[in-house]
């Protein structure tokens, strides 16, 4: 399977709710990325974090990180409807200078 | 500051023609990477080059496809001789010199809006 893969691939949820989003990944990194995508637009940055990281934070997003298993998640607090939308997890592999990409979660808050 | 800018933002070709995608980086940044995304799948890398020169191709097609960042202008992406399996969402990103993701840009990437190109 391809590195960077997000699980599940789909998830509808009440607004208000947390959204989780997984993200397993197999060879060595120096950080992992977390982007969304409203439908048939471009790539928004929500958050990168560093393999020497284990947790971040901004604002309703809060990303873990464990290296040993390779996996990280991304959780949204309180979603919104605005939050519709693919998230994916991108890592940048041992040189640092192209992103993997995986298959994406499609995320439906619904109000 | 303008971003990444890409154009066109849309593109219809006809099978056998050619395709040109230009990408335009951020200011300051010397990097630019080509990312093509077809329907309900992620981004795929193509290519990353600095100015004149290709750095890593490894995700380019063998035939038809090509990249260019010349000293002056825009990077381009062309495609030749377009098929309906290229009908895609190709996405440009530039990164400035030294960026290898441990710096302090906690932005990574900075990507364009893409060109959706549909072949018919």
């Amino acid at each position: 399977s391809q590195q960077g893969e997000e699980d599940p691939q789909a998830l509808s949820i009440q607004e208000g709710e947390n959204a989780t989003m997984n993200c397993s990944y197999k060879t060595s990194i120096n950080n992992l990325q977390w982007y969304r995508q409203n439908s048939g637009r471009g790539l928004v940055h929500l958050i990168l974090i560093r393999s020497n990281e284990r947790e971040k934070h901004s604002g309703r997003l809060r990303v873990t990180l464990d290296t040993s298993k390779k996996s990280s998640s991304l959780l949204i607090t309180a979603s919104r409807a605005a939050d519709t939308a693919s998230y994916f997890c991108a890592t940048d592999g041992e040189y640092g200078n192209k992103l993997v990409f995986g298959a994406g979660t499609i995320l439906r808050v619904k109000s | 500051n303008a971003g990444v800018m890409q154009n066109p933002r849309h593109l219809v070709r006809r099978r056998g023609q050619e395709a040109r995608l230009r990408c335009s980086p951020m200011k300051g940044h010397s990097h630019v990477y080509w990312y093509r995304q077809l329907p309900e799948e992620g981004l795929k890398f193509m290519v990353y080059l600095q100015k004149e020169n290709i750095i890593d191709e490894s995700g380019m097609p063998k035939e038809r496809f090509s990249a260019e960042f010349p000293k002056e202008g825009p990077s381009i992406l062309r495609i030749q001789q377009v098929v309906r399996g290229d009908s895609a969402a190709y996405f440009c990103a530039s990164s400035p010199p030294g960026f290898r993701g441990q710096g302090e840009n906690n932005y990574g990437y900075t990507f364009g809006s893409g060109t959706r190109l549909t072949v018919v």
